[in-house]
């Protein structure tokens, strides 16, 4: 079972406008992972923060992580049709191998 | 470089068959998980190999098991299916440390057991 928690499930915008999509996890982390699917195929690795750092940039992406609240969210600045896919963050456990526990995804729509 | 191969893409067999799913990670990495992905429970942690020995193991039953060969191409396997284990079966590589650049997925087998 999962131990995140991801909203919205689902969400449709117009290209252009931003994307933010939340995550919640129950227990600590060494890291949180933001991961992108398209259709049915294989995930890709979008961006990673570590538990010590509150906020990470790559282009158009934003990741925040609130350790406090045990929470994180990642946002898509002026989102094209291309970035249509479902997006799913994962926490890495500590210590004990490599192991990700899974949100259930987001699933996003960006309408040309 | 070559990304995560796995093999076979497609796959479908019939109740109580079993099945083998190949998985080659980048050359280098040494560490391989699988992942099951349903539409009902998600993506869930199958098991990590790292230098031929299983490191984590989910909460999956014994049907399901893994190996590492010396090379670090993994195989998974699956005995006496069930209609429930249809679904992409992911694997993904990391280097030796604890995933802290992320990790590399293969483009997944789907199964159906029919």
């Amino acid at each position: 079972s999962q131990q995140g928690e991801e909203d919205p499930q689902a969400l449709s915008i117009q290209e252009g406008e931003n994307a933010t999509m939340n995550c919640s996890y129950k227990t600590s982390i060494n890291n949180l992972q933001w991961y992108r699917q398209n259709s049915g195929r294989g995930l890709v690795h979008l961006i990673l923060i570590r538990s010590n750092e509150r906020e990470k940039h790559s282009g158009r992406l934003r990741v925040t992580l609130d350790t406090s609240k045990k929470s994180s969210s990642l946002l898509i600045t002026a989102s094209r049709a291309a970035d249509t896919a479902s997006y799913f963050c994962a926490r890495d456990r500590d210590n004990a191998g490599n192991m990700l526990t899974f949100g259930g995804g987001t699933r996003l729509m960006v309408k040309p | 470089k070559a990304g995560v191969t796995q093999t076979p893409r497609y796959l479908i067999k019939t109740r109580g068959q079993q099945v083998t799913l190949s998985c080659s990670p980048i050359s280098g990495h040494r560490s391989v998980s699988w992942y099951q992905q349903t539409p009902g429970q998600g993506l869930q942690f199958l098991f990590e190999y790292f230098s031929e020995t299983q490191r984590n193991k989910g909460n999956f039953p014994g049907r399901f098991s893994g190996r590492q060969f010396s090379n670090s191409r993994s195989e998974m396997n699956v005995s006496t299916l069930e209609l429930g284990d249809s679904a992409l079966y992911l694997c993904a590589s990391s280097l030796a440390g604890q995933g802290a650049s992320g990790y590399t997925f293969g483009s997944g087998t789907r199964l159906t057991v029919v």
